[in-house]
């Protein structure tokens, strides 16, 4: 399973944007990056994966360089409401278990 | 709407009374799952299931038991619960296993045991 490392926290202002940039070194060929939010109290959620490259929603957007061994989750112009805990996942179908790590707490502040 | 359903949200027993949490997705997900999280420990699995009636030990299952008999309900029996078994639990499912699936999470049920 990939090593995957993240700033334990980070601090924004409404209105700009937060990139999180999570470290991967051993990541392999088959794995993906999936990233997954989780305010307190509740249940992660989903927010955006990706392979290579870069990837877009309507919630984010995930840049991974050619060499995959990070990859940067980039949330444009936070609100209040993006106060999070923001977690980096690496890897692929064959695991049992989602491995979560201690994610990066994103404080917002007006 | 796509969602996975916990009950109840809140729960206080008392040790040695055995509880049970239900969970219920309505998305035709085969693969189910259980996670307790801890301060300073984060998520940690205790047990899943890749299909009705296929259960297995994730890494916490002790005290813990499941069953899958349907597709859509997985529920967490503690027999006789202890207060380490305090915590904030949460259902996830998803298509199938793996890193690389989207997993929906239930709303978490805080389980208090004194």
């Amino acid at each position: 399973l990939a090593k995957t490392t993240q700033p334990i926290s980070m601090d924004s202002y409404e209105g700009q944007e937060v990139n999180i940039t999570c470290s991967h070194n051993n990541i392999a060929t088959n794995d993906y990056i999936t990233w997954y939010q989780q305010f307190p109290s509740q249940g992660p959620r989903f927010i955006i994966q990706g392979y290579k490259t870069k990837v877009t929603n309507e919630v984010a957007s995930l840049f991974i360089p050619a060499d995959r061994k990070s990859s940067t989750l980039s949330l444009p112009r936070v609100s209040l409401s993006d106060t999070a805990v923001y977690y980096c996942l690496v890897g692929d179908r064959g695991y049992s278990t989602l491995t979560f790590g201690k994610g990066t707490m994103l404080l917002v502040s007006p | 709407e796509a969602q996975v359903t916990q009950n109840p949200r809140y729960l206080i027993t008392v040790t040695g009374k055995k509880l049970t949490v239900t969970c219920s997705q309505n998305m035709n997900h085969e693969y189910m799952s259980w996670y307790r999280q801890d301060p300073g420990l984060g998520l940690r699995q205790i047990y899943y299931s890749m299909n009705v009636e296929v259960t297995d030990k994730g890494d916490v299952p002790e005290g813990y038991k499941v069953s899958r008999k349907e597709k859509r309900n997985f529920p967490l029996i503690l027999e006789s619960p202890s207060p380490n078994q305090t915590s904030l639990y949460f259902c996830a499912s998803s298509f199938r296993q793996g890193m690389n699936t989207e997993a929906f999470f239930g709303q978490g049920t805080r389980l208090t045991v004194v």
